[in-house]
């Protein structure tokens, strides 16, 4: 079965520092892999996708993430973290079953950001 | 910039209670979801509606559970007799083609809390 882990629960970094949440997938063809962000009282926002092509996929707000299908993993990514990027992130991996691709997420890594 | 909705933001019940849920997808969009996130766990897919019917949906989406698109606007997920364990944050999401190849959007959420 299809199946995203997010092993980090809670991060926290210092403003400007450098960032990469983890993403783990399971899944047994090509994947649909996404990121979204959901800061408080926002719904769930769309960071980056990945399709096909180029693993390493640019973003919104200075996010990348790079798909490594070897290690079945979808990292994002970003070089200096601001403090308005403290939020909520999910990573999701596209179902292909049926004619509507719902999502499957993982369950979300909560990012602090001291000043 | 176009935005999904969702009324109200919190709603309280008590169990054994109808409620219903509301969406405004963007305007252009054919193609609608729910998806709730129970405190603590994953975000999971409830529903997927397209031209006026279900395409979609999960286990949890049992005979207690129905969708309606009632008018050209709104998109409603109701439930008939809640649950305490349907306490929950609601998503409604929307996008103009399936799943994958497009964006879906997503809304604030409304929070159920069941007493």
């Amino acid at each position: 079965a299809q199946s995203v882990t997010q092993p980090d629960i809670h991060i926290t970094v210092s403003e400007g520092a450098s960032l990469e949440l983890r993403c783990n997938y399971s899944y047994g063809a090509t994947p649909y892999l996404f990121w979204y962000v959901q800061s408080p009282g926002q719904g769930l926002q769309l960071l980056l996708k990945y399709f096909s092509g180029d693993t390493l996929v640019q973003g919104i707000k200075g996010f990348e993430a790079e798909f490594k299908r070897s290690q079945s993993s979808f990292n994002l990514r970003k070089p200096s973290v601001h403090w308005s990027d403290a939020a909520e992130y999910f990573c999701a991996v596209a179902s292909n079953a049926g004619n509507n691709r719902k999502l499957i997420w993982g369950l979300g890594t909560s990012l602090a950001v001291n000043p | 910039e176009p935005e999904v909705t969702q009324t109200p933001s919190h709603q309280v019940t008590q169990m054994g209670q109808e409620v219903i849920l509301r969406c405004v997808p963007i305007s252009n969009h054919l193609y609608f979801y729910w998806y709730r996130q129970i405190l603590g766990q994953k975000v999971e897919f409830l529903v997927s509606f397209y031209n006026n019917e279900i395409s979609e949906k999960s286990e949890i989406f049992d005979d207690q559970f129905s969708v309606e698109r009632p008018d050209g606007s709104n998109f409603t997920l109701k439930i008939r007799s809640t649950k305490l364990e349907d306490s929950a944050m609601y998503f409604c999401a929307s996008s103009d083609l399936a799943g994958i190849y497009n964006e879906q959007f997503f809304g604030p959420g409304t929070r159920l809390t069941v007493l």
